[in-house]
């Protein structure tokens, strides 16, 4: 079956750094891959997405490239900010199947 | 954006009660629904998936009659834990698909804690 491997949390990192949240995932064809963001208090949000290999998806100056040959879809910023601290999740869906297989989700946090 | 609400936001419930929650999608409708357990430092795991006018379809090992679901309007769905037991505690999410436009997105709610004694 599908399934989706995230870089174990908690994270901390001070304000400007350069952040990287690695994600390796498993699955039957050609799946789109998603990171979805979860503030204090709120339900998930879709940050980006990348529906088939080398598309970048970008948001808020976070990247992640589908990579087809290592099955992976790292996070990436270059400088973070206090105000992105929060779980980030690395999910998955099948072509044509709108189910999503997520990550165990990875706590940000950053200080000033 | 779009609009997903959850209530309640929390419940402690006894053992053997039965407890409701409702996800709502606010600004626009959702012929489909999906329903996510979450366990503490572990992933979102998908229960069932919730049509609008039709039968739920769960997931493999997720009891039907335990876990009952309704998606009765274009904008409401409920999932009942039936007879509710300690092991049943965990964080509930839903989610609506919004479609339309270039891909169809699932909106999430904020999630509710389900307690039982």
């Amino acid at each position: 079956g599908n399934s989706v491997t995230q870089m174990e949390g908690p994270v901390t990192l001070s304000e400007e750094a350069f952040l990287t949240i690695n994600c390796t995932y498993t699955a039957t064809g050609y799946p789109s891959l998603f990171w979805y963001v979860q503030y204090p208090g709120e339900g998930l949000q879709l940050l980006l997405k990348a529906t088939k290999a080398d598309d970048k998806g970008s948001n808020k100056g976070f990247e992640a490239t589908y990579r087809k040959e290592t099955t992976s879809f790292h996070l990436e910023k270059g400088s973070v900010q206090v105000s992105d601290s929060a779980v980030y999740f690395c999910a998955l869906s099948e072509q044509g199947n709108e189910k999503l297989t997520f990550g165990t989700g990875t706590r940000l946090t950053i200080i000033p | 954006g779009a609009v997903v609400s959850q209530h309640p936001s929390w419940v402690i419930c006894k053992s053997g009660t039965s407890v409701k929650i409702e996800c709502r999608s606010l600004d626009f409708q959702a012929t489909t629904m999906f329903w996510y357990r979450q366990f503490p430092k572990q992933s979102l795991m998908l229960m069932a998936t919730s049509n609008e006018g039709s039968k739920a379809t769960y997931e493999q090992g997720v009891e039907k009659d335990k876990f009952l679901i309704n998606h009765a309007s274009l904008t409401l769905s409920t999932l009942t834990v039936t007879s509710a037991h300690p092991e049943d505690s965990s964080f509930y999410i839903c989610s609506a698909l919004k479609s339309g436009g270039a891909y169809n997105e699932q909106f999430f709610g904020p999630g509710t804690r389900l307690t039982v004694l």
